[in-house]
């Protein structure tokens, strides 16, 4: 079954306290990205990448860091979790069709920090 | 300039409705458009993508218009399994259409 999965689906941490969130899709796509999902602000894109070893920031990269080493892999990680990472993250891989990039997103991971 | 607007609603509708949902973004240059289904504390999934000349996919029609920048979303005769919140989804054009912005959603409830 094609899918993206993420681990863990929900996670409660105290704040400085480093955690990883793993995604993995097993549809060979090139393009993949998180995404942290907030009441009133929708979705807004943290990290993209590209390709393995080719990432780039989105709209609200600060506090997190990415890497893409292999091509169904890529991790979201927080060196120094706050409050304010408080959110729904999802993960989502794509490949290019006809008409744009349609993207499949993971399960989403539900994560608070105290 | 919001670079993609969706009226929130909700929108409160009986069964057998039909409901529209109009999107307007800022970025003429956008390429691609989609409309994403998301249920409750659940992903986003792909409803349906949006092309020029206009598409339809059962119950449910999208519709562009370039000249005034808006999507639009009908759905005729509405389930109760309809109920969701509906995301507006816009590319811009080129190497950065990979790049997808989201509008925040209109939120539709259908009442038995």
């Amino acid at each position: 079954e094609a899918q993206v999965t993420q681990n863990p689906r929900y996670l409660i941490t105290v704040t400085g306290k480093k955690l990883t969130v793993t995604c993995s899709q097993n549809m060979n796509h090139e393009y993949m990205s998180w995404y942290r999902q907030d009441p009133g602000l929708g979705l807004r894109q943290i990290y993209y990448s590209m390709n393995v070893e080719v990432t780039d920031k989105g709209d609200v990269p600060e506090g997190y860091k990415v890497s893409r080493k292999e091509k169904r892999n890529f991790p979201l990680i927080l060196e120094s979790p706050s409050p304010n990472q408080t959110s729904l993250y999802f993960c989502a891989s794509s490949s290019s069709t006809g008409t744009g990039y349609e993207q499949y997103f993971g399960p989403g991971t539900r994560l608070t920090v105290t | 300039r919001k670079e993609v607007e969706q009226d929130p609603g909700p929108f409160n509708v009986p069964e057998g409705a039909t409901v529209a949902f109009n999107c307007t973004y800022s970025n003429s240059a956008s390429q691609s458009f989609f409309w994403y289904r998301q249920d409750c504390r659940k992903e986003p999934k792909l409803l349906m993508s949006v092309y020029s000349s206009g598409n339809e996919d059962g119950r449910f029609t999208a519709q562009l218009n370039r000249a005034s920048q808006y999507i639009s979303l009908l759905i005729r005769d509405s389930k109760l399994s309809d109920s969701a919140t509906y995301l507006c989804v816009v590319t811009p054009s080129g190497a950065g259409s990979y790049q997808l912005t989201f509008g925040k959603g209109t939120k539709l409830s259908v009442i038995p």
